[in-house]
């Protein structure tokens, strides 16, 4: 069974850019989740999407929007990127969302702002 | 709020020996999942064990055995016969009866020295 993947691997973009990262969850998994990671701040939650709906968002400005397609791919898009959206953005997915659910995590997408 | 606490920033341990990585929390919810996850410099998260708010029993999988103290609310990562190969970051985290999202601790360094 294929577990979450992500694409790309590595982003460089510039100030300014929008950006869109894309998440395959796990065959059969409903639930996708975003998380982003900074040596500064750790890691923090995005948004989680459930059978194309958003169920819940994380504290984090409206230039990050997100969505997921029937087929329950994901895409995060970033709009007019500053040097502090540099991180690591992983991607889970769950098939409930249910609490005792534990998440599988892609290899995330390593994105740089110059 | 919910929240985690990972007072161990960097940790060494010997080869074939065990070490224990702390972990406490702070949350209001009665229903809730406590897990572990291993971070190498790849980046992708992977899941080692998880802990129910019910779970009367201590959770064991392999060599992770986590130690759960419900009342002092601390669960605490217990790795025995350490290998080189257990050199990563070490995440603990929490998912709430709402179920939408981990809240994420610090993080511990763990250096495994042959």
């Amino acid at each position: 069974k294929a577990g979450v993947t992500q694409t790309p691997r590595y982003l460089i973009k510039t100030r300014g850019q929008q950006v869109t990262l894309s998440c395959s969850p796990i065959s059969g998994h409903r639930s996708v989740s975003w998380y982003q990671q900074t040596p500064g701040q750790g890691l923090q939650f995005l948004f989680e999407y459930f059978s194309e709906t958003q169920r819940n968002k994380g504290n984090f400005p409206g230039r990050f929007s997100g969505r997921q397609f029937s087929n329950s791919r994901s895409e995060m898009n970033v709009s007019t990127l500053e040097l502090g959206d540099s991180a690591l953005y992983l991607c889970a997915s769950g098939s409930t969302g249910y609490y005792r659910e534990k998440l599988f995590f892609g290899s995330g997408t390593q994105l740089s702002v110059l | 709020a919910q929240k985690i606490t990972q007072t161990q920033p960097g940790m060494f341990v010997q080869e074939k020996e065990a070490v224990t990585l702390d972990c406490t929390y702070d949350t209001s919810d009665q229903s809730y999942g406590l897990f572990w996850y291993k971070q190498p410099s790849s980046g992708e998260m992977i899941f080692l064990i998880y802990q129910g708010s019910y779970d009367e029993q201590n959770a064991t999988e392999g060599r992770y055995s986590l130690n759960f103290q419900k009342a002092r609310k601390s669960a605490n990562l217990v790795i025995s016969a350490s290998q080189l190969g257990d050199s990563a970051m070490y995440f603990c985290a929490m998912r709430d009866n709402t179920g939408n999202q981990f809240y994420f601790g610090t993080g511990t360094s763990l250096t495994v020295i042959p």
